[in-house]
Order: structure tokens, then sequence, then C-alpha cells
């Protein structure tokens, strides 16, 4: 089965500052690529997703990117706030189910 | 319109004992999922249902049983709990063919979570 490996596991930026997150999947076949925000108590909310047919996808001060030859996909956040800090999953998916990273936890210091 | 609903949200079972987790969607999705979530492990699937009447085995399907008699409710049985089972529990729906292609997942929409200790 499909095989996410995501690091860091933790991540601690200043406020304005880039937070890059980077993740590996093994299934040449998975084709969908998605990043969830879970803040502290509460359920994973999807931020921003990219399938195998683009590269790069953004949406404001975040992106992701997906190098399929390599089998890894990057989440970068510009600009960091403090209402950032959050786990961040990524996921990879072929069919039907998503396999999750295991997170990695963003502290944005003011 | 209240998306994906979970109940109970806590619960505290001695080892042996036996409980089902219920959800529930009314967004009509076809997908539905149930995680388990550990400190440090991520989301890992259960089981899921692909529609319904149908359900398959995740990553750890062990100790876990599920039915999806109504397309909206998905219900994750544990028979006999484990401490092992002790983890914070978030069921998800899911629609299908977004991009274009029979199968293919969208986005994952969770409910609140249920959290379970089994002494």
């Amino acid at each position: 089965g499909e095989n996410v490996e995501q690091h860091p596991s933790t991540l601690s930026v200043q406020e304005g500052d880039s937070a890059v997150i980077k993740c590996t999947y093994s299934d040449s076949a998975s084709n969908y690529f998605p990043w969830y925000k879970q803040e502290l108590g509460k359920r994973p909310q999807l931020i921003i997703d990219i399938r195998s047919n683009v590269g790069e996808k953004k949406d404001q001060r975040i992106a992701v990117t997906l190098n399929k030859t390599a089998k890894h996909f990057s989440l970068h956040i510009t600009e960091t706030q403090p209402e950032d800090s959050a786990v961040y999953f990524c996921a990879a998916s072929r069919d039907s189910t998503l396999t999750f990273g295991k997170g990695t936890m963003l502290l944005v210091s003011p | 319109n209240a998306g994906v609903t979970q109940t109970p949200k806590f619960r505290v079972l001695k080892t042996g004992q036996s409980m089902t987790l219920l959800c529930a969607q009314d967004m009509n999705h076809e997908y539905m999922y149930w995680y388990r979530q550990d400190p440090g492990m991520g989301l890992r699937l259960i089981h899921y249902s692909v529609g319904e009447g149908t359900t398959a085995k995740g990553e750890v399907p062990d100790g876990y049983n599920v039915s999806r008699l109504k397309k909206q409710n998905f219900l994750l049985g544990l028979e006999s709990a484990a401490p092992s089972q002790t983890s914070v529990y978030f069921c998800a729906s899911s629609y299908f063919n977004r991009g274009g292609r029979a199968y293919d997942t969208g986005e994952l929409f969770f409910g609140e979570g249920s959290r379970l200790t089994v002494l």
C-alpha cells in the first residue's frame, strides 16, 4: 500500500518568515495530494490540494509543489502569522482512500 | 446543514466492553471513512465505505467492525475494547468523481472527533 513520509515533525518560525513542509510518497500511481490543517482540539480541514497533472498550485499565502518523478510534494507558507500555528498533514491517494503523513506541528512566534 | 456529526464525543470504557460510534452526514456523499488519531502517528484509516451496503478494510482494521446500512450513516463498532484502542476517532465523508475520473476521491469533510478511553 501507499506510504507517506512527512518532514519535519516540528517546525518553529518567527512571524513573517516562510515555512516549508515536505512529503514523499511510495505509490507512483497516486494522483491526488491534499494538505490538511488541524488546530488544537479541532477537526482536520483541507487547505489546499493538487492533482498529478499540475506541478504547482497557489492560494494566497500557501502553495503546493509536486514532483512526480521524485515522488515528493511540499507545502509552502509565506509571511507566516500566529494563526498559522497548527498541525499540518499531507496525504496521497490513488483511488478512494487517503494515506496521511504523520503530521508537522508548526509554531509561529510573534 | 450540519455536515458530518459524530456521537458520542467522549466515552470511557472498561476493557472487554463493547460500543458503537455513529457517524452521520447530510451532504449526500458516497464515500465515508473512519480514522483513528494517536500522538505522533497521524491519521490512520480503520475502515471505509464507497457506498451504501459496502465496507472495506483500511490500514488498521483489527478489533473494529463497521456497517453502512444507510447512505448517510457509517457505524464503527468495538466488540471487545482494549486499552490499545484508546484514541481519538474521526469520521469523514467525501464525494467522488470530482476529478472527472470514477473512484477519485475529493475533499474529506471530518466530524468533530470522538475521544475514547479504554481502562
